[in-house]
């Protein structure tokens, strides 16, 4: 049973448009993560957002917690090819160091 | 951020044969390590979280005995990949944490088993 639901699954965009993704889930986290992913490599964390209506901002990426602490989203403004990637929400539950990933949104930026 | 190795960075192997990979943790002491197991455009699934000392500690659905973890030093931790057959192929990824702070990812090793 996956816990926390992305979407969208895949998105394919034109350089300089905007996007979201969203990281949805029926169960309270302690601290949400958002990751990227590149083809045959690691996650690498973008944010940590702990607070519930936290917003941390990361130059062109916005990150959001819901209040209930069981939701957040992605902003990406004026995409660049660069931004291409596999994009992992991942929340912690209590204090178990244990993170549940979400389903992934695969994002690819045209030139 | 701190660094975390693995080794090897991919393995092909016939089937019925044990693979190990290893995981490291390069410039800090890893208390605690995760498994995880990611198949091709999928997210990761954790499979087990081991402390160092300790036995591992098994998700639902991970066959401990196919799966063995041995994490014998702070700094190292061992998945060997029992009697592999073609539906354990995936890409495993470890990653290391000191206490209850953050997760450091290893780049992964591609397993492909014929």
């Amino acid at each position: 049973t996956q816990l926390l639901e992305q979407s969208p699954q895949f998105l394919s965009i034109q350089e300089g448009e905007n996007l979201t993704v969203y990281c949805n889930s029926s169960s309270v986290f302690s601290s949400l993560q958002w990751y990227r992913q590149e083809p045959g490599e690691g996650p690498v964390l973008l944010v940590t957002v702990v607070t519930g209506g936290e917003v941390k901002k990361l130059k062109r990426l916005t990150f959001q917690f819901g209040d209930a602490r069981k939701d957040s989203s992605l902003h990406i403004t004026a995409a660049q090819p660069g931004d291409t990637g596999l994009y992992l929400c991942a929340g912690e539950r209590g204090a178990t160091n244990k993170l549940i990933f979400g389903t992934g949104t695969l994002l690819a930026v045209q030139p | 951020g701190a660094v975390v190795s693995q080794h090897p960075s991919w393995v092909i192997c016939k089937s019925g044969t044990s693979v190990k990979i290893e995981c490291r943790s390069l410039d800090f002491q890893a208390t605690t390590m995760f498994w995880y197991r990611q198949f091709p455009k999928q997210s990761l699934m954790l499979m087990a979280t081991s402390n160092e000392g300790s036995k591992a500690t098994y998700e639902q659905g991970v066959e401990k005995d196919k799966f063995l973890i041995n994490h014998a030093s702070l700094t190292l931790s061992t998945l060997t990949v029992t009697s592999a057959h073609p539906e354990d192929s995936s890409f495993y990824i470890c990653s290391g944490a000191s206490g209850y702070n953050e997760q450091f990812f290893g780049p992964g090793t591609r397993l492909t088993v014929l």
